[in-house]
């Protein structure tokens, strides 16, 4: 139980583009989804906490018009990159709380790998 | 503000041998331990955790022990093997909040 999804697993695109990244809980209500970016051997940084039906908190010095998420629904957030440029190539994470566990507990996304070229 | 440290990988053991990966951290007050691990190709997972000082968290034959004096969380296993090559991250959260602060990952790999 409590599995986290993503997709796309990897994406590449053009600099100036927008992606969408998807973070789905499979089988338990995400009341609350992170979003974290980690790049090569360095640890995971919060980027933003969303909570169903409500609008992002965003981390300091993370910009909420680059990184728009959105949390529709108790099962899906999005987070999309707009405008993406190569400084935002990096892997993102997500993870989600809720009915699964106690509200301590965030389960993982296996993550997406953005390269913006 | 709240760190956590890791000690640097890449770690190479051979099957049986002990294990230890040191974390330390840097928090105001006592914020609740985690170590999450990350097999290839798929999300992070909790290993353990441990809520206040002299707490061992144990797991899958892992432990660890919320020593307050050191600000330490260490990971031990007194034999491992090969299917626990992955990254083992330690994290601390403040109880009351859902923000986790994450050590940069230590990759393990055991050989057989």
């Amino acid at each position: 139980g409590a599995v986290v999804s993503q997709h796309p697993s990897w994406v590449i695109c053009k600099s100036g583009t927008s992606v969408k990244i998807e973070c789905r809980s499979l089988d338990f209500q995400a009341t609350t989804m992170f979003w974290y970016r980690q790049f090569p051997k360095q640890s995971l940084m919060l980027m933003a906490t969303s909570n169903e039906g409500s609008k992002a908190t965003y981390e300091q010095g993370v910009e909420k018009d680059k990184f728009l998420i959105n949390h529709a629904s108790l099962t899906l957030s999005t987070l999309t990159v707009t405008s993406a440029h190569p400084e935002d190539s990096s892997f993102y994470i997500c993870s989600a709380s809720g009915s699964a566990g106690n509200q301590e507990t965030q389960y993982f996304g296996p993550g997406t790998r953005l390269l913006v070229l | 503000g709240d760190s956590v440290t890791q000690m640097e990988g890449p770690v190479t053991l051979s099957e049986e041998a002990f294990l230890t990966i040191n974390c330390t951290y840097t928090a105001t007050g006592y914020p609740s331990l985690f170590w999450y691990v990350q097999y290839p190709g798929e999300g992070l997972q909790l290993l353990l955790k441990a809520t206040k000082a002299d707490d061992k968290g144990s797991n899958k034959g892992f432990e660890a022990t919320y020593r307050k004096e050191t600000t330490s969380f260490h990971l031990e296993k007194g034999s491992v093997q090969v299917s626990d090559s992955a990254v083992y991250f330690c994290a601390l959260m403040h109880q009351g909040a859902q923000k986790l602060v994450f050590g940069q990952g230590t990759r393990l790999t055991i050989n057989p």
